[in-house]
């Protein structure tokens, strides 16, 4: 069975500009997570998506990102314009459903903002 | 307020040797779930184990094993005979329950080294 899939895998920009993360998740999995992880932190929930509606975005810093998932499969993660602060790893996982099911992650997309 | 803290940083040992990772969580909740997953080099986090807040018992998967221990808030990872390949950063987290969003709250990570 595939895993959740990401892309790009790295991305390097500078401040100001704006930039697209893409999510493909485990094929029948209903919930879909963003999380950032910051060198040498754990990773934290951004936005969470169950089909295509939204779960939970309350960490998310609506000013500059924003996320959808239009059919409830693919997710994309935007974020414009971009801050220094913003470079870090950003997560997709995926699970069955809500609730405290067990969450499969993708490889990640490393964006550096110069 | 929920929060999970792993207060090894970094850990060394050489190859063959026993270690434990350390896990302690903060949550009001009476049901919840604890998590361990495994991040090698690659960037991608790979699941280990969930245990609900009702099951205490130990589990043993190999060189693998959990010591969960609600008295003293703690779910620690002890890698038995350790080996290179178990280099990597291992987080610990928590989802509780009645929030029902599975959200996980993760600890900081604590970074093993393998030595051969």
């Amino acid at each position: 069975e595939a895993g959740v899939a990401q892309s790009p895998r790295y991305k390097i920009i500078e401040k100001r500009q704006s930039v697209a993360f893409w999510c493909n998740p485990i094929s029948g999995h209903a919930t879909l997570y963003w999380y950032q992880q910051i060198l040498g932190q754990g990773p934290k929930l951004l936005i969470q998506f169950q089909n295509n509606g939204v779960v939970d975005d309350s960490q998310l810093p609506k000013d500059r990102f924003s996320a959808e998932r239009l059919k409830g499969v693919d997710s994309t993660l935007k974020i414009q314009p971009a801050k220094l602060e913003d470079s870090a790893v950003y997560l997709c996982a995926s699970s069955l459903s809500t609730g405290p099911e067990t969450q499969y992650f993708g490889p990640g997309t490393r964006l550096l903002v110069l | 307020a929920q929060k999970v803290t792993q207060a090894q940083t970094e850990i060394s040992v050489v190859e063959k040797e026993d270690v434990t990772l350390d896990c302690v969580y903060e949550t009001r909740d009476t049901t919840y779930y604890l998590f361990w997953y495994k991040q090698p080099p690659s960037g991608e986090l790979v699941f280990l184990i969930r245990r609900n807040s009702f099951d205490e018992q130990n589990e043993i998967s190999g060189r693998y094993s959990w010591n969960f221990q609600k008295s003293t808030s703690s779910f620690n990872f002890t890698i038995t005979a350790s080996q290179v390949v178990d280099s990597a950063v291992y987080f610990c987290a928590l989802s509780e329950a009645v929030s029902n969003t599975g959200k996980l709250i993760f600890g900081q990570g604590t970074t093993l080294q393998v030595k051969p």
